[in-house]
């Protein structure tokens, strides 16, 4: 079955410690994931995609197949981080996402 | 001002009732999403249609049905069928980039009284 397993619900650290936010995922094929990521009073929004090997406000995101992983990496954080993340696996040929059940990101000043 | 809208922000349903929630895009974009998220379970697929005139159920689809008449519309109906209403409903839509972007709405917080 396909799935996405995000294990943390609230992730809380203080301004400038690393971040680390946990995705797992279960899919037969290559993979191909991302990261949303939805800010308070805004609309969820792409943070980042592993095909582009890319760094968004100091996120990157790391595809792991041994592991069957992508987690999400930040070395300093900062209060402006704090939202709701959630990791997705692109399924079949129509393109729908399959969401994790979404980690809160608390950084505290 | 160009993306997706959906209407209306807030919709209070009686039981038994009808509902219709509004996704409107004026990005081209062929193919369009709903979503229905929920505390602590993520977002689910609810439909999905990748042109005009032809949709496909997601993993929810049971009390929801939709239409796909414009390019640019693709409302849902919430009907009595569907046991627990009450949630976040994300529209989105699929980007012509190589990426496979979703665009998504504002989203309507729908409740059943």
């Amino acid at each position: 079955a396909q799935r996405v397993t995000q294990p943390e619900k609230l992730l809380s650290v203080f301004k400038g410690a690393p971040v680390e936010l946990k995705c797992n995922y279960s899919y037969s094929g290559s993979p191909e994931l991302f990261w949303y990521v939805q800010y308070s009073r805004q609309r969820l929004q792409l943070l980042l995609r592993h095909i582009s090997r890319e760094s968004i406000k100091g996120f990157t995101a790391d595809l792991n197949k041994g592991e069957t992983s992508f987690h999400l990496k930040k070395p300093f954080a900062q209060e402006e981080d704090s939202a709701m993340y959630y990791c997705a696996l692109l399924s079949g040929g129509y393109n729908k996402l399959i969401f994790g059940a979404g980690t809160r990101l608390a950084v505290h000043p | 001002d160009g993306g997706i809208t959906q209407s209306p922000k807030y919709l209070f349903r009686k039981e038994g009732q009808n509902v219709t929630l509004s996704c409107e895009q004026n990005l081209n974009h062929d193919a369009m999403y709903w979503y229905r998220q929920d505390p602590g379970q993520g977002l689910r697929l609810i439909y999905y249609s990748q042109i005009v005139n032809d949709f496909q159920k997601g993993d929810i689809a049971e009390g929801y049905s939709v239409s796909r008449e414009k390019k640019e519309s693709f409302p849902l109906t919430v009907t009595s069928a569907q046991k627990n209403p009450t949630a976040f409903y994300l529209c989105a839509s699929l980007g012509q980039g190589p990426y496979n972007e979703q665009f998504f709405g504002p989203g309507t917080r729908l409740t059943v009284l």
